[in-house]
């Protein structure tokens, strides 16, 4: 079963700063590789979708990047802004997409 | 356009009673899928739908049932809730269906369960 790991938990950074968030799964025969963006008691927001034939994509000031070789992909956040506070989830996976438990993001103003 | 949309948004049951939880998706996408998040457990697939007429288990279907009612609605139903299916429920839909990709996911808002 494929495992999707989010390390760290939480993550509190200042306003400006650029980050980066990590994602690591162990099966690397995956078609895709998603990151999502959760508001608190709301839904999950795509963010950047990987074909697993892709080595990274961006969006704004979002870029997202895949290692399938090592297992691992990576979402940097340039010019990070309060309102990007939330909780990001990847997911990974061939049929079905598994889960990671998210990385908490606090920017302060 | 509105995405996906579930219903109802909340409730409450007694254990033992049943319920269904209705979604519905306005993208034309073939396949459609239902999740449980759970505190420090993530996201996990509990029923899945591929294409209209089928229907497939996901990691954690016991206790539940699903139904495509056609291409836009995908219900799960709870035939006898208990404490344990106290969650939060999404459902997500994508355009791919068969073949295994999943494409990309769209989720809707979400349904909060309690079972006392």
């Amino acid at each position: 079963k494929q495992e999707v790991t989010q390390i760290p938990a939480a993550l509190s950074v200042p306003e400006g700063e650029n980050l980066v968030l990590n994602c690591s799964f162990t099966d690397s025969a995956i078609y895709n590789l998603q990151w999502f963006r959760q508001d608190p008691g709301k839904g999950l927001t795509s963010l950047l979708l990987i074909q697993s034939s892709q080595r990274e994509q961006t969006s704004g000031r979002l870029n997202a990047s895949l290692d399938k070789s090592s297992g691992r992909s990576t979402l940097y956040i340039a010019a990070s802004q309060p309102g990007d506070s939330a909780t990001y989830l990847c997911a990974a996976g061939a049929n079905n997409l598994f889960f990671g438990t998210g990385t908490r993001l606090t920017v302060i103003p | 356009n509105a995405g996906v949309t579930q219903t109802p948004k909340f409730q409450v049951l007694k254990t033992g009673q049943s319920m269904t939880l209705q979604c519905a998706q306005d993208m034309n996408h073939n396949s459609m899928y239902w999740y449980r998040q759970d505190p420090g457990m993530g996201l996990r697939l509990i029923y899945y739908s591929a294409s209209e007429g089928t229907t497939d288990k996901g990691e954690v279907p016991n206790g539940y049932n699903v139904s495509r009612l056609n291409k836009r609605e995908f219900s799960l139903r709870l035939e006898s809730a208990a404490p344990s299916q106290t969650s939060v429920y999404f459902c997500a839909s994508s355009e791919y269906g068969t073949g295994g990709l999943t494409g990309e996911l769209f989720f809707g808002e979400g349904s909060r369960l309690t079972v006392l």
